[in-house]
Parts: C-alpha cells; sequence; structure tokens
C-alpha cells in the first residue's frame, strides 16, 4: 500500500502552546487528505477533509480556528493545534486516496499521540 | 448519524480458532471497508466490498455483506497471535460524502 508518514510521532507539550503535525503522501500526490481523532479505545472521527490548495473543510463541531490545517502542497498537509489543552490529547490520525478515489481505499498514517499537560 | 455499529465490542479466543466480527449500517452505502488497527499504530486497509457484492475473500479473511440487512461480517479464519489488533468498518455512502468508522472490535488471540 502507500506510504504516508506523520510527524511526530508522539508529542508532549504544556497547556496554552500550539503543536503542528506533519502528514506527507509519499507515493503520490493527493489533492485531498483526511484528519481523524481518536481517543483511547474509541473510533475515528474525521475532523476534517484538506484540500490542496482551498479552504478545509470542518466537520461539526470541529472548530476550525483551533484546528487550523494547511494542504501547501500535493504531498504535504498539516494540522495544528492551537493553544493545546489537556482535552485536546488524542491520537491524531491522516490518511490519503489517490487522486479520484478518495472515497475509496484510504492509506493512512501511522498516528501522532498527542499529550497536553 | 452513527454508521457501521460492529459487535462484538471485544473478543476474546484462542489461537487457531475462527473469528468473526459484525458490521450494522444504516443508510445506503457504495462500498464498505474493513481495517485494522493495531494498539496505537495507524489503520491498515484489509478488503473493501461493493454494494452489489455479496461475499470477497483475501487470504484468510473472508468478507460479506447483506444490504438488505445493512450488514456485514469479517470472518479471520485459523487465528494467530499476530491477528491480535481492532478491526473497525468504514461505510462510504452512495454519494461518496461520507467516510464513517464504526466504534471497532478488539480482537485478542491468546495463543
Amino acid at each position: 500500500g502507500a506510504v504516508v508518514s506523520q510527524h511526530p510521532s508522539w508529542v508532549i507539550c504544556k497547556s496554552g502552546t500550539s503543536v503542528k503535525i506533519e502528514c506527507r503522501s509519499l507515493d503520490f500526490q493527493a489533492t485531498t487528505m483526511f484528519w481523524y481523532r481518536q481517543f483511547p479505545k474509541q473510533s475515528l472521527m474525521l475532523m476534517a477533509t484538506s484540500n490542496e490548495g482551498s479552504k478545509a473543510t470542518y466537520e461539526q463541531g470541529v472548530e476550525k480556528d483551533k484546528f487550523l490545517i494547511n494542504h501547501a502542497s500535493l504531498t504535504l498537509s498539516t494540522l495544528t493545534v492551537t493553544s493545546a489543552h489537556p482535552e485536546d490529547s488524542s491520537f491524531y490520525i491522516c490518511s490519503v486516496s489517490p487522486p479520484g478515489e478518495e472515497w475509496n481505499e484510504q492509506f493512512f498514517g501511522p498516528g501522532t499521540r498527542l499529550t497536553v499537560l | 448519524s452513527q454508521q457501521g455499529e460492529e459487535d462484538p465490542q471485544a473478543l476474546s479466543i484462542q489461537e487457531g480458532e475462527n473469528a468473526t466480527m459484525n458490521c450494522s449500517y444504516k443508510t445506503s452505502i457504495n462500498n464498505l471497508q474493513w481495517y485494522r488497527q493495531n494498539s496505537g499504530r495507524g489503520l491498515v486497509h484489509l478488503i473493501l466490498i461493493r454494494s452489489n457484492e455479496r461475499e470477497k475473500h483475501s487470504g484468510r479473511l473472508r468478507v460479506t455483506l447483506d444490504t438488505s440487512k445493512k450488514s456485514s461480517s469479517l470472518l479471520i479464519t485459523a487465528s494467530r497471535a499476530a491477528d491480535t489488533a481492532s478491526y473497525f468498518c468504514a461505510t462510504v455512502d452512495n454519494y461518496g460524502q461520507n467516510f464513517v468508522f464504526g466504534p471497532g472490535t478488539r480482537l485478542s488471540v491468546l495463543p
């Protein structure tokens, strides 16, 4: 399957700081990338759809000013958790699909564990 | 609304036994996919079954889809300790607008 990388894999930060998470599609150019959040022992919840060259589409209940998404190139999307608080501690996972197949198989990154103290 | 409700939520079996997980959903779908997630890791795509398909096989995996009952099952035959993971179904609706994961089944295969 396609390779998707995320960086960092684990980050611990103090409350109030901002954290940037990178998602890279290494095997193909992705006009669309997806960001998910997963709490322990729970399923994945789609946060937003990242569109290259345009604004991200956020799911209902996700604060766009809190979770800033930048999809500046066809292989890189970043998620910035601004002014992080302990309740933002979670596992953040991105995924990509080959162009034109956004709703078929998705390839997931390894995830980033965020711990906010 | 929640799509893709898996059951059981947790399943513990002995190595060599078969494991069956079920997924139910509510709306019409374009396809249904099964993914595996090892603890603290990303998801790995296992198999995709389209709404006009009833059964698919991939190695030790067998997936069925019953659109009349809005349900799917994932069967893992001759399970191995390495199959221990969480398994999620995900549905894609007919408009390709929503990709929704179910709550998952945590499978433990005991050696």
